[in-house]
């Protein structure tokens, strides 16, 4: 596609339940990247993939949020037993790894709200 | 741990000023610098990215530098205007290119 894309823009969902995030890299992209971001901050770094495989999950901040990327492409992150504290922009990005260290290419985000 | 901090965290400007944005951070250690456009609601539009190796890159009326011996870049905006008002990030690429983002600069651009 022409950008990085993100499903849904805009997620409401109460405390304890499940979610999906769902991201849609830049076609030919290798490197992807979640970041999450509370208002009036910048984004935090959560997990970075270099094709199917997390390269740097060091940014997760507990073992209820995983994120996966089965084929190298699509990436969904996974957030389970929701808190409130959770409730953020989740942004996605990514990069080309060819050439050199590349710019990295925002999606518009998925706002977050746990009730 | 990087560190990026903004300086100012806002600012406001009448139309026509040329202005400077400041970013620091704690280790010298990067491979890049980027610098970010963000509006209100909406994802990251990326301005300018430097090279660790690079001194300073140009686009259009914006100019950022980069000092990384003192760990400081600066973007600089030429004859601002009504549509530059965003919110400025600046972001440092450590290792496998993660970036450590400051907090931003809140620009208005008055008419």
């Amino acid at each position: 596609g022409a950008g990085v894309s993100q499903t849904p823009s805009n997620k409401v969902t109460e405390k304890g339940k499940y979610v999906e995030l769902r991201c849609d890299p830049i076609s030919g992209h290798t490197a992807l990247y979640w970041y999450r971001q509370s208002l009036g901050q910048g984004p935090e770094f959560l997990i970075y993939f270099q094709g199917t495989g997390a390269a740097d999950d060091s940014g997760l901040p507990n073992d209820r949020f995983f994120a996966v990327r089965p084929e190298g492409s699509v990436s969904t992150l996974k957030i389970q037993r929701t808190e409130r504290g959770d409730s953020a922009v989740y942004l996605c990005a990514s990069r080309q790894t060819s050439g050199g260290w590349n710019e990295q290419f925002f999606g518009p985000g998925t706002r977050l709200t746990v009730l | 741990k990087q560190e990026v901090t903004q300086i100012p965290a806002a600012l406001s400007v009448p139309e026509g000023e040329n202005l400077v944005l400041n970013c620091s951070f704690t280790d010298s250690a990067i491979y890049n610098l980027q610098w970010f456009r963000q509006d209100p609601g909406k994802g990251l539009t990326s301005l300018l990215l430097i090279q660790s190796s690079q001194r300073e890159q140009t686009s259009g009326r914006l100019n950022a530098s980069l000092d990384k011996s003192s760990g400081r870049s600066t973007l600089y905006i030429a004859a601002s205007q009504p549509g530059d008002s965003a919110t400025y990030l600046c972001a440092v690429g450590e290792y496998g290119n993660k970036l450590v983002f400051g907090a931003g600069t809140i620009l208005r651009v008055k008419s």
